[in-house]
């Protein structure tokens, strides 16, 4: 089955810097990837995500890039807020019927902490 | 438009007993996931269904089961409660248009279960 790796576990950035978090999947036939962002007490929110035939996608401060080569994908934040401090998920799955019906394969997530 | 609503929104159950979770998805979304997420194992994937039909399912014991209701409604029931249950339960909405396309995945905001 699928496996995400997910890179790195602790993010710790400045505000107004810029934040890169990795991911890498296994099965080459995966052909979408969201983002999910969680803040304490709540259940993770979608933030972006892309589908296997675009390599980029931008919204706002957000943009993910997506390497079906190398199997992997990564989410870049720039300008941080403290605001956007939580933590962060990505996820691979495959939309083909069959046994991949509402199947996300998550990483294992980033602690982002954007200090003042 | 109201998100997916989960109750309740916290439970203690003892060991041995059996708890049921409710989930209503997103109005008009027809396909509704069960995941399960704990620090140690992170966010895993229980079984998914889309009109009244269970579609998908994880890598859970047969104690962890689940049904959809007509209106789209879910819920998950797990039997026999054991100390690794304790976990926060997400359920997620999608619109699922039947076209494989990838349909964004909306999630509430979980049930935290606690066994003791």
């Amino acid at each position: 089955g699928e496996n995400v790796e997910q890179h790195p576990s602790t993010l710790s950035v400045q505000e107004g810097d810029s934040a890169v978090i990795k991911c890498t999947y296994s099965d080459s036939a995966s052909n979408y990837f969201p983002w999910y962002k969680q803040e304490l007490g709540k259940g993770p929110q979608l933030i972006i995500d892309i589908r296997s035939n675009v390599g980029e996608k931008k919204d706002q401060r957000i943009a993910v890039t997506l390497n079906k080569t190398a199997k992997h994908f990564s989410l870049h934040i720039t300008e941080t807020q403290p605001e956007d401090s939580a933590v962060y998920f990505c996820a691979a799955s495959l939309f083909a019927g069959g046994t991949s019906y509402g199947k996300l394969t998550f990483g294992q997530g980033t602690i982002l902490t954007v200090h003042p | 438009k109201a998100g997916v609503t989960q109750t309740p929104r916290y439970l203690i159950k003892t060991r041995g007993q059996q708890v049921t979770l409710s989930c209503s998805p997103i109005s008009g979304h027809r396909s509704v996931s069960w995941y399960q997420q704990t620090p140690g194992q992170g966010l895993q994937f229980l079984f998914e269904y889309f009109s009244e039909t269970q579609r998908n399912k994880g890598n859970f014991p047969g104690r962890f089961s689940g049904r959809q209701f007509s209106n789209s409604r879910s819920e998950m029931n797990v039997s026999t409660l054991e100390l690794g249950d304790s976990a926060l339960y997400l359920c997620a909405s999608s619109l699922d248009s039947g076209y494989l396309i990838p349909t964004e995945a909306f999630f509430g905001q979980g049930t935290r279960l606690t066994v003791v």
